[in-house]
């Protein structure tokens, strides 16, 4: 069974730019939840997506958006780019989100903003 | 939003040591998964505990959830230099999942 996969790997932006990123979760899984990571602030909930609809947001502002797609692919949009934009972006998926089930992550999309 | 306190931060431990790594919450919790983060690669399940006072093992790691469930362990027997990474608790709080700020375990051998 193939795993999370995110694309693409590496990005190097400028401030103001906008980018986008994408993930495909594990065959089967409906949800699929977005995170931050940066040596700072560590992992940070962005949003969560579940049958194209989001469920949860976190405390991220308006730049941050997402959606997901009838296959439960998801994308991510930020637009704006700030340099504290800086970071790794994962995605995990569950069958379903629920909080006994364990969240599968992708390698990750390392965002540099210059 | 939910609090999740994760100490220590850093742990340098020489191999064949042991390790242990703390997680707490200030809220009651339904139950609390653990994952294991190596060096450029990405969170990856370890366990979930879900009954107050439960106690799983996997070889050489221990899990424990407190008898209150606010708060939970996570202890390695013997290092060896496979455990290098960072450990995260991690709760869930209506659909959203809350990660401690993790303990990066260093292994010297």
């Amino acid at each position: 069974k193939a795993g999370v996969t995110q694309t693409p790997r590496y990005l190097i932006k400028t401030r103001g730019q906008q980018v986008t990123l994408s993930c495909s979760p594990i065959s089967g899984h409906r949800s699929v939840s977005w995170y931050q990571q940066t040596p700072g602030q560590g992992l940070q909930f962005l949003f969560e997506y579940f049958s194209e609809t989001q469920r949860n947001k976190g405390n991220f502002p308006g730049r941050f958006s997402g959606r997901q797609f009838s296959n439960s692919r998801s994308e991510m949009n930020v637009s704006t780019l700030e340099l504290g934009d800086s970071a790794l972006y994962l995605c995990a998926s569950s069958f379903s989100g629920s909080g006994n089930q364990p969240q599968h992550f992708g390698d990750g999309t390392r965002l540099s903003i210059l | 939003g939910q609090q999740v306190m994760q100490i220590p931060q850093y742990q340098h431990v020489q191999e064949g040591e042991d390790f242990t790594t703390y997680c707490n919450s200030s809220t009651t919790l339904s139950n609390i998964q653990w994952y294991k983060q190596r060096p450029g690669g990405h969170p990856v399940f370890l366990i979930q505990l879900v009954k107050s006072g439960e106690v799983k093992k996997q070889k050489r790691l221990t899990f424990q959830f407190g008898e209150a469930k606010k708060n939970s362990s996570l202890h390695i027997t013997a290092t060896q230099t496979t455990d290098v990474g960072t450990y995260f608790c991690a709760v869930e709080t209506g659909n959203q999942f809350y990660f401690g700020t993790g303990t990066s375990l260093t292994v010297i051998p």
